[in-house]
């Protein structure tokens, strides 16, 4: 039960798109299509943003989107607004558990 | 409103064992699998263990496996984690959290506000 990997930071300016990538392996995200995103702000518990690969939840601005190519699934969030500087975790269904990877940096410059 | 409610958090010793809870509300909780997440300070999410709708499967990281148990009672809306010989690197903020679905999905739309488990001498 290794962690997917996403990278530790990225950034970007306001108006810009960034896109977050979370890899695994066949056994987990490339196997199932049970892939999410959470938004995760400072001291708050984590915030579904995309579920089922691509999937929105009611009430989560149509700025984020969820895609896979594998075994690797990616987070994109255009148009980029202050408040979408958080900590970002993909996560996975793999069989018998679940995976969460290590969680990405998301700051906005 | 919809939500969940944790409870029984604090600081127990090396080896010592702790029982947290989870009232639920808001949603016919018979209904959906419930999961436990945990996050150490400073730490990423790390998933813990999840419980069928009616309790029967449940699957463990493992991490914990053989030390926890997760349970639930539908009849009082509650779900538990039973947690023996704790570990220091068990201490982290517990979360519950509600599969989006009634077939479970893995994904997890409704969390409480965490509970922080303490292990330490």
């Amino acid at each position: 039960q290794s962690a997917l990997t996403q990278p530790r930071s990225v950034s970007g300016s306001p108006g810009q798109s960034v896109t977050i990538s979370c890899t695994g392996t066949s056994s987990d995200v490339g196997g199932y299509n049970y892939v999410s995103w959470y938004q995760q702000h400072p001291g708050k518990a984590p915030k579904l943003m995309i579920y089922d690969v691509s999937k929105r939840p009611s009430g989560v601005p149509d700025r984020f989107s969820g895609s896979k190519s594998g075994n690797t699934a990616s987070l994109t969030i255009s148009g980029l607004q202050a408040e979408d500087e958080a900590d970002y975790y993909c996560c996975s269904y793999a069989g018998s558990y679940t995976l969460f990877g290590g969680g990405t940096k998301l700051t906005v410059l | 409103q919809v939500q969940l409610v944790e409870s029984g958090g604090g600081v127990v010793q090396p080896g010592g064992s702790l029982r947290l809870s989870c009232a639920a509300s808001g949603f016919t909780f018979s209904s959906y699998g419930m999961h436990w997440v945990r996050q150490a300070p400073g730490k990423g999410l790390e998933w813990v263990a999840f419980i069928r709708y009616d309790g029967s499967n449940k699957y463990y990281a493992d991490s914990v496996k053989g030390r926890f148990t997760i349970s639930r009672d539908n009849s009082k809306n509650t779900l538990y984690l039973q947690m023996n010989s704790l570990r220091a690197e068990d201490t982290a903020v517990y979360y519950c959290a509600k599969d989006l679905k009634t077939v479970a999905v893995h994904a997890f739309d409704i969390w409480g506000q965490g509970t922080m488990v303490t292990v330490s001498s």
